[in-house]
């Protein structure tokens, strides 16, 4: 079955610096890879995602890379903002299987 | 439009006992998945429900079970409760469901303590 890796498991950024979490997958046939941003209380509420015949998209500060041959994909956010801390969760899909990877947790000190 | 929303949002049981937990999806959805949240193994998949039908199942023993009624509200039943079934219960909501990749949206959970 899949196999999903994130790193890092927590990260501190000041405000206004960039943010770079990486993960890993080990089933090729995984096609739909999402990220969430979860607060504390809430659910998950998915930020960005990309599909296996993109290689980048983007949304405002928010981008998302996805490379196919290394199997891994990365959630970048830009200009980084208090409320932008969070837990953040990658996943990766393969139509029937959809499996997360640990988490990251972000924190922006203003 | 409203969100996804699960009742209750907390629950204590004993062990051995059986506990149900429901999820109205966001409407003109038709998938319901449910995921259990822990500290130790993080967000895992335990089913998908689509037109009332289990869709898709994760590695989870049978004392987990679930059902989609026909205005597509979930529940998911647990019997025989362990302690290790302590956790944060998520359950998500998306027009075609998991095997599409349609987009999730999901709901603040239900939090159970088993004592």
């Amino acid at each position: 079955g899949e196999n999903v890796e994130q790193h890092p498991s927590t990260l501190s950024v000041q405000e206004g610096d960039s943010a770079v979490i990486k993960c890993t997958y080990s089933d090729s046939a995984s096609n739909y890879f999402p990220w969430y941003k979860q607060e504390l209380g809430k659910g998950p509420q998915l930020i960005i995602d990309i599909r296996s015949n993109v290689g980048e998209k983007k949304d405002q500060r928010i981008a998302v890379t996805l490379n196919k041959t290394a199997k891994h994909f990365s959630l970048h956010i830009t200009e980084t903002q208090p409320e932008d801390s969070a837990v953040y969760f990658c996943a990766a899909q393969n139509n029937n299987d959809m499996r997360f990877g640990a988490g990251t947790r972000l924190t922006v000190k203003p | 439009k409203a969100g996804v929303t699960q009742t209750p949002r907390y629950l204590i049981k004993t062990r051995g006992q059986q506990v149900t937990l429901s999820c109205s999806p966001i409407s003109g959805h038709r998938s319901v998945s449910w995921y259990q949240q822990t500290p130790g193994q993080g967000l895992q998949f335990l089913f998908e429900y689509f037109s009332e039908t289990q869709r898709n199942k994760g590695n989870f023993p049978g004392r987990f079970s679930g059902r989609q009624f026909s205005n597509s509200r979930s529940e998911m039943n647990v019997s025989t409760l362990e302690l290790g079934d302590s956790a944060l219960y998520l359950c998500a909501s998306s027009r075609a469901g998991v095997v599409t990749n349609s987009p999730l949206h999901f709901g603040n959970g239900t939090r159970l303590t088993v004592t």
